[in-house]
Parts: structure tokens; C-alpha cells; sequence
């Protein structure tokens, strides 16, 4: 069965350091791109990037690129992303998702909702 | 690139047919034929319901439908039910020359 499996709620003030984790389990962890996807609060899905554990090559959506930056460890089949300064605005819930075919999100993990916060 | 438009909310009657509708450009929802729909109840993760355009993955009922024409693509779901009704968003490819996806706004389903 496949699993996508993010890392807790996490809570942070403005200006700190933030790094999500997503488990990928059931699956050939490096044949798949895993994308983010950001859900500010009562909004809509916004794609902000993709990367390919297999090689680690990178995409970002232009509003994001600069902004986080997605990484990924294979040999723990987890994939992460970051912020280097949180800013009030980063407070949404973050979606990783599985990348079937190069087109189609087709499994998504749970959630990890991030809230920054003075 | 803009969010593609999709109605904030449609509602209809158990048992009845909705369509959600979803207008791109022809960068994207008409210049390919990888349109997906996602489910999302509250407070949970969305949940792929139709990908490339009205192909349904195992497991999702019948009742769920996509097509697409022009810049313009569209969920019905018919024999409305309890159960259905949630936020719907769609999603296309749009990349050119590098990998790129937009979602739509989203829709609120209401069932009366």
C-alpha cells in the first residue's frame, strides 16, 4: 500500500528555521517525483515544487522558488521541505503528494500544518 | 500563472447530477489533456478523484465524471449523495518547457 507520511504540526515565530519531513512507504521511493503542495488557511491548493529522489533534480513553481527549498534523503525514503526564515505568512498547511506518471497527483500524505507565530 | 476558475459553490439534491466547471487558457487546461480532480473533506488530505480528464482511479464510483472542451473542463457528479459533498479542485499541467501545475480555486459541493 502506498504510504506518504508527514512530520508533525509544528508552531514557530517569525524569522526561525523550519525543515518538514514526508515518508514514502510501499513504493519504489526513487522512481516517483514528490511534489508540495501549500493550502493557506480557508484557500485553495498551490503547487510549489517537485523533486525526484532518484537524482534529486529539483522544480520549483516561480512563486516559491527562492522562498523554501526541497530536498531529499533516498536511502530513508523521505523527502523535506524548508524555510530558512519563517514569516507569519508561511502559516498554511503543507501537502506532499506522489507524482504518478509525471502528471498526476494520485497519493497524498496527511498534512503538516505549520503556523509561525509571534 | 493564474489559478484556474472553478465556482466557489454548487449544490444539488441527493440523487441529483452537479458539474463543476474549471476554465483555463490554452496554456494549460486546452493545451493538454492532463486534467485531475481532487476531494477534499474538511480537515483531510484531497483525494485524486479523475486524471486526464475522465479517466476514474480504481475505487472511485462511477457517479464521479470528467470532460473537457476548449479551455474548459468539467466534473459531474451524479446520483448525488451525503458523502459527496466536499470541496472539489481541479488541476492542470501547464508546463511548457519545464514541469509546471495549476490548481483551480475550488468549489464548496453542497448537498440540500
Amino acid at each position: 500500500e502506498v504510504q506518504l507520511v508527514q512530520s508533525g504540526a509544528e508552531v514557530k515565530k517569525p524569522g526561525e528555521s523550519l525543515k518538514i519531513s514526508c515518508k514514502g512507504s510501499g513504493y519504489s521511493f526513487t522512481s516517483y517525483w514528490i511534489g508540495w503542495v501549500r493550502q493557506m488557511p480557508g484557500k485553495g491548493l498551490e503547487w510549489m515544487g517537485i523533486i525526484y529522489p532518484g537524482d534529486s533534480d529539483t522544480r520549483y513553481s516561480p512563486s516559491f522558488q527562492g522562498q523554501v527549498t526541497i530536498s531529499a534523503d533516498k536511502s530513508i525514503s523521505t523527502a523535506y521541505l524548508q524555510w530558512s526564515s519563517l514569516k507569519a505568512s508561511d502559516t498554511a498547511m503543507y501537502y506532499c503528494a506522489r507524482l504518478y506518471s509525471s502528471r498526476i497527483f494520485d497519493y497524498w500524505g496527511q498534512g503538516t500544518l505549520v503556523t509561525v507565530s509571534s | 500563472q493564474s489559478a484556474l476558475t472553478q465556482p466557489r459553490s454548487v449544490s444539488g439534491s441527493p440523487g441529483q447530477s452537479v458539474t463543476i466547471s474549471c476554465t483555463g487558457t490554452s496554456s494549460d487546461v486546452g493545451g493538454y489533456n492532463y486534467v485531475s480532480w481532487y476531494q477534499q473533506h474538511p480537515g483531510k488530505a484531497p483525494k485524486l478523484m479523475i486524471y486526464d480528464v475522465s479517466k476514474r482511479p480504481s475505487g472511485v464510483p462511477d457517479r464521479f465524471s470528467g470532460s473537457k472542451s476548449g479551455n474548459t473542463a468539467s466534473l459531474t457528479i451524479s446520483g448525488l449523495q451525503a458523502e459527496d459533498e466536499a470541496d472539489y479542485y481541479c488541476c492542470s499541467y501547464a508546463g511548457s518547457y519545464t514541469f509546471y501545475w495549476v490548481f483551480g480555486g475550488g468549489t464548496k459541493l453542497t448537498v440540500l
